[in-house]
This record gives structure tokens, sequence and C-alpha cells, in this order.
């Protein structure tokens, strides 16, 4: 079965310091994954995806699959990058049905 | 204005009552999905829904129901509502037939609240 887990529910740090967003995926074949982001009072949206390899707003995402990991980086936080990330996965089972991390509420202190 | 729309965005309602929330999307996309955030902010898939397949999450109970009375509409039914079923609910759309690449776009959310 699949699962997604994002070991922080909170992450502060300041402005200008590094940040990485720690995800961990259990999936049996290849999966697909993606990082979202919700916004205060804004809806849900894709930030990047693996398959990609794309930089978005500063971040990157590396999937590591010897670590099942696919930790989202910044160099440089900003504060509008405050916001609640969620890690998700997908996979070649059918359905394109996301599964999604709980969630890891970033934020930004001045 | 392109996008995922859902109304309506508040629904506060008795136990036992039953209601809908409606989901459009004007993008052109063929698949449809719903989503539940519970308190703790967890988004867990509940249905995915193109013209050939509905796909249900097997822990969805069968109070709840979607209709799609077309490719852009995919409407959320719930019967009997409990306390547990507080939650803001995500509808969300992708192109083409559910490839699992596809990128989804959500709408805003509807937050229902159960008394």
């Amino acid at each position: 079965a699949q699962r997604v887990t994002q070991p922080e529910k909170l992450l502060s740090v300041f402005k200008g310091a590094p940040v990485e967003l720690k995800c961990n995926y259990s999936y049996s074949g290849s999966p697909e994954l993606f990082w979202y982001v919700q916004y205060s009072r804004q809806r849900l949206q894709l930030l990047l995806r693996h398959i990609s390899r794309e930089s978005i707003k500063g971040f990157t995402a590396d999937l590591n699959k010897g670590e099942t990991s696919f930790h989202l980086k910044k160099p440089f936080a900003q504060e509008e990058d405050s916001a609640m990330y969620y890690c998700a996965l997908s996979g070649r089972n059918g359905a394109n049905n996301l599964f999604f991390g709980t969630g890891t509420r970033l934020t930004v202190i001045p | 204005d392109t996008a995922v729309s859902q109304t309506p965005k508040y629904l506060v309602t008795q136990m036992g009552n039953d209601k809908s929330i409606k989901c459009e999307q004007n993008l052109g996309h063929d698949t449809m999905y719903w989503y539940k955030q519970d308190s703790k902010k967890f988004l867990k898939i509940m249905f995915s829904y193109n013209n050939k397949e509905l796909i249900i999450n097997e822990t969805v109970p069968n109070r709840f129901s979607p209709k799609s009375p077309d490719k852009a509409h995919l409407n959320l039914h719930i019967n009997s509502l409990e306390l547990g079923d507080s939650a803001v609910y995500f509808c969300a759309s992708s192109q083409g037939g559910g490839g699992f690449t596809d990128t989804q776009y959500f709408g805003p959310g509807t937050r229902l609240t159960v008394l």
C-alpha cells in the first residue's frame, strides 16, 4: 500500500535561512511525487513535480529512490513562503489518485 | 476565469440531514475528484471519476455518493450527516483519462460543519 510521511507538522525558519521540508514515501512500484502548497486563504495548488525536474519559486525537490524520499528544499527562505506544504504520491495503479502526507506548516520569521 | 469552483463555501447543518456540495470545472478536464481534509489537515481521496469509471476509496461510507450530470460537474451528496463528517471537502480535476502523471487542479474547498 502507498503511504506518504511528513515527519514535521510545524517548521519555523528565519528569513534568508535554508529550509528543508521532509517527505518519505512507501510504494511498491515507481511513483510520481508532487509537492502541493496552500497559502493562507488560497486554494491548494501544485508547487512542483519530480518528473519535471524544475525549480519553482526557488524550491527544488529530488527524488531519492534509495532513501524513498522527496524532500523539498530552498536555499534562502522568504516570508511569502509561509504556507502549508503537502507531499503527495500518485501510483501507476489505475486511477490518478493522489495520496497526501499530513502536511507541514512552514513559518518564515522576518 | 478558468478554474475549479465549489459551492457553497461554508455549510452548517444538523446531524441526520442530507446535503450536497457542487463542483464545476471549466478547464475541459476529463477526470474529477473529491478529497476530504479532516481537522488534522490530513487530505484523503474519496472518489475519482471520469466518463468511463468511478473509483471509490473503500473507506468512504456509502452515505457519500458522487453524481456527475456532465463532464464539467461532479457533485457530492451526503445522506444522514454525522458529526464526524465535519471537514473541508476539496474538489479537483485533471486532464486526460486519469493518467497518474496528470496535474490536479483544486477548488477552494467547502467547510462542512455538522452540529
